[in-house]
């Protein structure tokens, strides 16, 4: 158990439809990061916070966006959704800002499914 | 886009086998990072070498890194039934994102 917590768990949604994610970061961790995993791009960054700030961005679409709260958590929305939206979305998180340079503690992850 | 891309695509071997996989990146770096992934879970970070680092070891992982050849590879020795997972090298990129590569899914059977 890495501390991260995803909910929910499963979602199952219509394409045009706006869902939101939701991440709570290890205690004591600042970074929250989120990442896409499909078959086809494999792994993708989509964004960073720290400490409520957005500190780097990925390839994330101009549909989805995301925040970090001031107790820490975040939320990421996908809007106007689209079959090809259908992945695996994971909320990582570290202590500092360095990103790839810490150690990034992963969530078990949102299914996201688009019908 | 992909900065690391890992080598083979799958493996599989007998419990008790050393797994090797590899991992070429095409840029500089300052970081690069190991995961492993359980089916369909989360990732689990296995180990973090700087580019001033050759190796590392962590209990069965040993990690090394060429940063002239711009590849790393990952050992594992005496490979478990429970090291079945894949594993997915990440470097860093401008910064603080962590760019994955495509992953090897190793097998390991008893």
């Amino acid at each position: 158990d890495s501390g991260v917590t995803q909910t929910p768990k499963h979602l199952i949604t219509a394409t045009g439809q706006r869902v939101t994610l939701r991440c709570s970061p290890r205690s004591g961790d600042l970074s929250v990061y989120w990442y896409q995993q499909s078959l086809d791009q494999g792994l993708q960054f989509l964004i960073q916070y720290y400490n409520g700030e957005e500190r780097a961005k990925g390839n994330i679409l101009e549909r989805f966006s995301a925040q970090q709260f001031p107790d820490l958590h975040s939320e990421l929305n996908l809007s106007s959704l689209e079959l090809g939206d259908s992945a695996l979305y994971f909320c990582a998180s570290s202590v500092g800002l360095a990103g790839a340079a810490e150690t990034q503690y992963f969530g078990p992850g949102t299914r996201l499914t688009v019908l | 886009s992909q900065q690391g891309e890992e080598d083979p695509q799958a493996l599989s071997i007998q419990e008790g086998e050393n797994a090797t996989m590899n991992c070429s990146y095409k840029t500089s770096i300052n970081n690069l990072q190991w995961y492993r992934q359980n089916s369909g879970r989360g990732l689990v970070h296995l180990i973090l070498i700087r580019s001033n680092e050759r190796e590392k070891h962590s209990g069965r992982l040993r990690v090394t890194l060429d940063t002239s050849k711009k590849s790393s590879s990952l050992l594992i020795t005496a490979s478990r039934a429970a090291d079945t997972a894949s594993y997915f090298c990440a470097t860093d990129q401008a910064g603080t994102a962590l760019i994955f590569g495509k992953g090897t899914t190793l097998s390991v059977s008893s």
